[in-house]
């Protein structure tokens, strides 16, 4: 089935730093792929969407200079988060829908710790 | 936007025995509705989900019942196993299923499964 690879699965950084992750759809082509945030033990809100050679749409609140989103290829998204700060800290899941109109299929995560 | 409610947030039962997870949504527009497992550490994985024009769908163990006119769905899970125990999430969204509009989630329900 479609899988989605996220990349790096945890990273620990200090804060000021930008943090850059990867999303890549593996054996099939994403012209959407999502952007979501969880924090422990709550639920996932989407942040933003991810479209093949356009801008980024962003969710109400979030801001679109801290986490910079880019899709310049049609398995690859990458989420920046510039200047990172402790608050930041949080898990960072991507999604992509499947091939032929199938559901969306979620990477594993990356876990974000700002020190 | 759409606004998506989910009880119990835990729910403990009985290996063997059924367990039912319940969530409501408010938008009259949504049209497509997944469950997801998520176990710690990973990222959501698509367990069941239906679409606006069907009432139930069954996968083995598994059900989802859609009521569009009270705006509500449930997932059921008969006979349950140790490997079950998760936390369960319910999700809508507008995009028919596939995967054009990003999801609103529910807050999740941790299912423990006593042995």
């Amino acid at each position: 089935g479609a899988v989605v690879s996220q990349h790096p699965s945890w990273v620990i950084c200090k804060s000021g730093t930008s943090v850059k992750i990867e999303c890549r759809s593996l054996d099939f082509q994403a012209t959407t792929m999502f952007w979501y945030r969880q924090f422990p033990k709550q639920s996932l809100m989407l942040m933003a969407t991810s479209n093949e050679g356009s801008k980024a749409t962003y969710e109400q609140g979030v801001e679109k200079d801290k986490f910079l989103i880019n899709h310049a290829s049609l398995t690859l998204s990458t989420l920046t988060v510039t200047s990172a700060h402790p608050e930041d800290s949080s898990f960072y899941i991507c999604s992509a829908p499947g091939p032929s109109n199938q559901p969306q299929h979620f990477g594993d995560g990356t876990r974000l710790s700002i020190l | 936007g759409e606004n998506v409610e989910q009880h119990p947030s835990t729910l403990s039962v009985q290996e063997g025995d059924s367990a039912v997870i319940k969530c409501t949504y408010s938008d009259s527009a949504s049209n497509y509705f997944p469950w997801y497992k998520q176990e710690l550490g990973k990222g959501p994985q698509l367990i069941i989900d239906i679409r606006s024009n069907v009432g139930e769908k069954k996968d083995q163990r598994i059900a989802v019942t859609l009521n569009k006119t009270a705006k509500h769905f449930s997932l059921h899970i008969t006979e349950t196993q140790p490997e079950d125990s998760a936390v369960y999430f319910c999700a809508a969204s507008k995009g028919g299923g596939g995967g054009a509009d990003g999801l609103t989630f529910g807050k999740g329900t941790h299912l423990i499964i006593q042995p």
